[in-house]
């Protein structure tokens, strides 16, 4: 089964400033990589797939990267309503797995 | 506009059994895959199991041990989860999503249901 590592665990940001998020698979996926936002109390939304797509209506601050088995997301100009949980998912075969995830709260 | 509602969940002794829902609107729904993914309080995003389109092809988790069943009702369009034998681990939020994923081949999940809350306690 492909492990998952996302860092950090936490990160701290000002609203305004760039976040980049970081996710390590154990093995090549290649661009088989999702990324999900969590908001308390809320189900995942899907943000990015194929590593670097944008899904339906997510904005153009966030914005995916890599391939193989390291991958970034990166939100530019953090705004209120990014403060959340994010998760990378891979999904070149089953199991799909999850990340722990990566919180992004206001510093 | 995509909706899945979740439904079902609840308190259950261990050992118990639970059938969740997902009542599906604004797509064609015979023509997705869907799944089930879990989060225990706290904790992560776990894969629990998919069903193809047609309902021909499923999938499960290993940790699940054949003790949970999927299945759906494309005429209700409606996505089921028969959860027998039930531990304390099985505790969770569960959410139905537009999604699948086999051994051999995986789409993402690009569509989410609000969840429904799984306690199992005594």
């Amino acid at each position: 089964e492909i492990v998952m590592t996302q860092s950090p665990a936490t990160l701290s940001v000002s609203p305004g400033e760039r976040a980049t998020l970081s996710c390590r698979a154990s093995q090549s996926i290649s661009a088989n990589l999702a990324w999900y936002q969590q908001k308390p109390g809320q189900a995942p939304r899907l943000l990015i797939f194929g590593a670097s797509t944008r899904a339906t209506g997510i904005p153009a601050r966030f914005r995916g990267s890599g391939s193989g088995t390291e991958f970034s997301l990166t939100i530019n100009s953090l705004q209120s309503e990014d403060f959340a949980v994010y998760y990378c998912q891979q999904y070149i075969n089953g199991p799909p797995v999850f990340g722990g995830g990566t919180k992004v709260e206001i510093k | 506009e995509v909706q899945l509602l979740d439904s079902g969940g609840g308190l259950v002794k261990p050992g118990g059994s639970l059938r969740l829902s997902c009542t599906a609107s604004g797509f064609a729904f015979s023509g997705y895959a869907l799944s089930w993914v879990r989060q225990a309080p706290g904790k992560g995003l776990e894969w629990v199991s998919s069903i193809s389109g047609p309902g021909d092809d499923t999938h499960y988790a290993d940790s699940l041990r054949g003790r949970f069943t999927i299945s759906r009702d494309n005429s209700k369009k409606t996505l089921y989860l028969q959860m027998n034998s039930l531990t304390v681990e099985d505790a969770a939020m569960y959410f139905c999503a537009i999604g699948f994923c086999s051994p051999a081949l995986c789409f993402p999940f690009d569509h989410w249901g609000r969840g429904t809350r799984v306690t199992v306690s005594s």
